[in-house]
């Protein structure tokens, strides 16, 4: 299974765009990079996946650089709601047998 | 359309006792996770199911045995409660072909 890696945590203000950046180094080839996103007492939230170069959508954006070690998810403009828990998975989807392993992920904090 | 349900929402144990955390889902997925978060910390997975009558373990096994009697339904069984099992605990599902998981609102356990 492939690791990730991520920052503790980060700090920024709103209005401010925010880049957390997750390293896999192991990834397999057929895996895909997937984010969430958890708020405290809740469950995780999908937030978006990407395979390779850029994905998009409308809550954020995701860069996969070519040789798929590391990728960084982009979050525009952020707001005081945007402060969560960030989680960076990697895994193949197309079997139902996949084991997800979430890792301690990247507490963001927005400021004022 | 309810998504995922977990039943209790919270449940407070003595050491010893043994009791079955019940995890449901209606969207008609094969695969579903059992994770538990302790506080300030990521998930760990301690089960999961690639479909009806199939488990695996997960990072986390051990005190824990689960069965997945059809494919609607999940249920997590802690045999004999130790105070370190106290957490949160989250039940999730997942469509083959999509890394997206969908996650319950949690069962706080606290065993005394």
């Amino acid at each position: 299974l492939a690791k990730t890696t991520q920052p503790i945590s980060m700090d920024s203000y709103e209005g401010q765009e925010v880049n957390i950046t997750c390293s896999h180094n192991n990834i397999a080839t057929n895996d895909y990079i997937t984010w969430y996103q958890q708020f405290p007492s809740q469950g995780p939230r999908f937030i978006i996946q990407g395979y390779k170069t850029k994905v998009t959508n409308e809550v954020a954006s995701l860069f996969i650089p070519a040789d798929r070690k590391s990728s960084t998810l982009s979050l525009p403009r952020v707001s005081l709601s945007d402060t969560a828990v960030y989680y960076c998975l990697v895994g193949f989807p197309y079997s139902s047998a996949s084991k997800i392993i979430f890792g301690s992920g990247t507490r963001l904090s927005i400021r004022p | 359309n309810a998504g995922v349900t977990q039943t209790p929402k919270f449940q407070v144990l003595k050491t010893g006792q043994s009791m079955t955390l019940q995890c449901a889902q209606d969207m008609n997925h094969n695969s579903m996770y059992w994770y538990r978060q302790d506080p300030g910390m990521g998930l760990r997975l301690i089960y999961y199911s690639a479909s009806e009558g199939t488990t695996d373990k997960g990072e986390v096994p051990n005190g824990y045995n689960v069965s997945r009697l059809n494919k609607r339904e999940f249920s997590l069984r802690l045999e004999s409660a130790a105070p370190s099992q106290t957490s949160v605990y989250f039940c999730a599902s997942r469509r083959e072909g999509y890394n997206e998981q969908f996650f319950g609102p949690g069962t706080r356990l606290t065993v005394l």
